[in-house]
């Protein structure tokens, strides 16, 4: 099976900027979370997603948002950018089994300048 | 508020030796805890796991221990590899079938040749 994509990779964006990330996570998985991945903060739960239904949320401003789509693949949106939203941010899908493995994208690396 | 927390930033370990990677917790409401192994410009893997129910974890060279009452898990990786170089991140569940991760701060480890 392919393993979670994420797109784009790295990305340069300015203060006050918008700006969108997507997630494709495992084939039949339709669960999908997002993370926030900072040297200060560490790896920070943002939101979960499944069956196009917002089912979890970390204590992030509204300026973060999310979706997932029918056929489960996620995008994650943040408005009006600050230069703390630099950061590394992850992707990771999972079963609906009784194990609670998530399995990670390689992130999106996201500069604000 | 940490509630995961892995107090050794970096640890370092003569090859063919045991690692010894540890990690506390405030919260008694996880019940299910995990390791990641995270390559740099990679996404965190997925290494092992322990339910609450259990004490002890093995698979392969790696082995996962659960003490409760102390709020403490290790993770032991014997024998050490240089392949195993690596940040390690704890991370624990709260609740059953939450998909909320919530993970420790991580530590180097280095295996030395």
């Amino acid at each position: 099976k392919a393993g979670v994509t994420q797109t784009p990779r790295y990305l340069i964006k300015t203060r006050g900027q918008q700006v969108t990330l997507s997630c494709s996570p495992i084939s039949g998985h339709r669960s999908v979370s997002w993370y926030q991945q900072t040297p200060g903060q560490g790896l920070q739960f943002l939101f979960e997603y499944f069956s196009e239904t917002q089912r979890n949320k970390g204590n992030f401003p509204g300026r973060f948002s999310g979706r997932q789509f029918s056929n489960s693949r996620s995008e994650m949106n943040v408005s009006t950018l600050e230069l703390g939203d630099s950061a590394l941010y992850l992707c990771a899908s999972s079963t609906e089994g009784h194990t609670y493995e998530q399995y990670f994208g390689p992130g999106t690396r996201l500069t604000v300048t | 508020d940490q509630q995961v927390k892995q107090n050794s930033p970096s640890l370092s370990v003569q090859e063919g030796r045991i690692s010894i990677l540890n990690c506390d917790y405030t919260n008694s409401m996880f019940d299910y805890f995990l390791w990641y192994k995270k390559y740099p410009a990679e996404g965190p893997t997925f290494l092992i796991s322990i339910s609450s129910i259990k004490d002890k974890n093995e698979d392969g060279r790696f082995t996962v221990f659960l003490n409760k009452s102390a709020k403490h898990l290790s993770l032991h990786i014997v024998p050490s590899q240089p392949g195993d170089s690596a940040v390690y991140f704890c991370a624990a569940s709260p609740s059953a079938g939450a998909q909320k991760l919530v993970f420790g701060q991580g530590t180097r480890l280095t295996i030395n040749p």
